[in-house]
């Protein structure tokens, strides 16, 4: 149990395009969903916090109006990330949580960015 | 500023042999601590969370110690293998809301 899916796997995009990045709970329903950025040989950064149907919280240094965040229902969530550039390039991991004081996240399979 | 360190260098270790790493963390008092296991290009996958009030937990091969006075967490992996080589991470819950702050984690390589 406990599946998220991520589509696309992979993306290339020209530099000034907008990429829309999927997360999907397929067992569970995810009434927060965590969207972290990681680069190489580096741990995952916490970009934005959100919760069904609310607008998402966004970590320090983190922009909202380029990052934006969907979480229309408890199982999709979607990263837009708008006007792209080099370094936005990285892997983007979506992680879904549940009510009910559970703590532990579950990973989606993340999504390689590499914007030329 | 809040920092959680685990060894940056890779672990190699013999098959068969026990894996232990190691996760320091400062100035924080964390209700729970989780590790996870992430493979190269994936999200990372959930293995064990142990709460502040507990010094030890065990899951099959796996055991976690969480030392609230030396802000440390152990990970073992015992009669480890070969597909037990991954990167492994510790978390903490810092900001509230349950959300995660990971370590850096460790790379572990299990040899024949």
């Amino acid at each position: 149990g406990a599946v998220v899916s991520q589509h696309p796997s992979r993306v290339i995009c020209k530099s000034g395009t907008s990429v829309k990045i999927e997360c999907r709970s397929l067992d569970f329903q995810a009434t927060t969903m965590f969207w972290y950025r990681q680069f190489p040989k580096q741990s995952l950064m916490l970009m934005a916090t959100s919760n069904e149907g609310s607008k998402a919280t966004y970590e320090q240094g983190v922009e909202k109006d380029k990052f934006l965040i969907n979480h229309a229902s408890l199982t999709l969530s979607t990263l837009t990330v708008t006007s792209a550039h080099p370094e936005d390039s990285s892997f983007y991991i979506c992680g879904g949580g549940t009510s009910g004081g559970r703590e532990t996240q579950y990973f989606g399979p993340g999504t390689r960015l590499l914007v030329l | 500023s809040q920092k959680i360190e685990q060894n940056s260098e890779a672990l190699n270790i013999q098959e068969g042999k026990t894996a232990t790493l190691t996760c320091n963390y400062t100035n924080y008092s964390p209700a729970y601590l989780q590790w996870y296991r992430q493979d190269p290009g994936r999200g990372p996958v959930f293995l064990l969370l142990i709460r502040e009030n507990e010094k030890e937990k065990r899951k099959e091969r796996l055991k976690v110690t969480f030392d609230t006075t030396l802000k440390q967490s152990l990970f073992h992996i015992t009669a480890s293998q070969p597909a037990d080589s991954a990167t492994y991470l510790c978390a903490l819950d810092i900001g509230g809301g349950n959300k995660l702050t990971f370590g850096t984690g460790t790379q572990l390589k299990v040899e024949l």
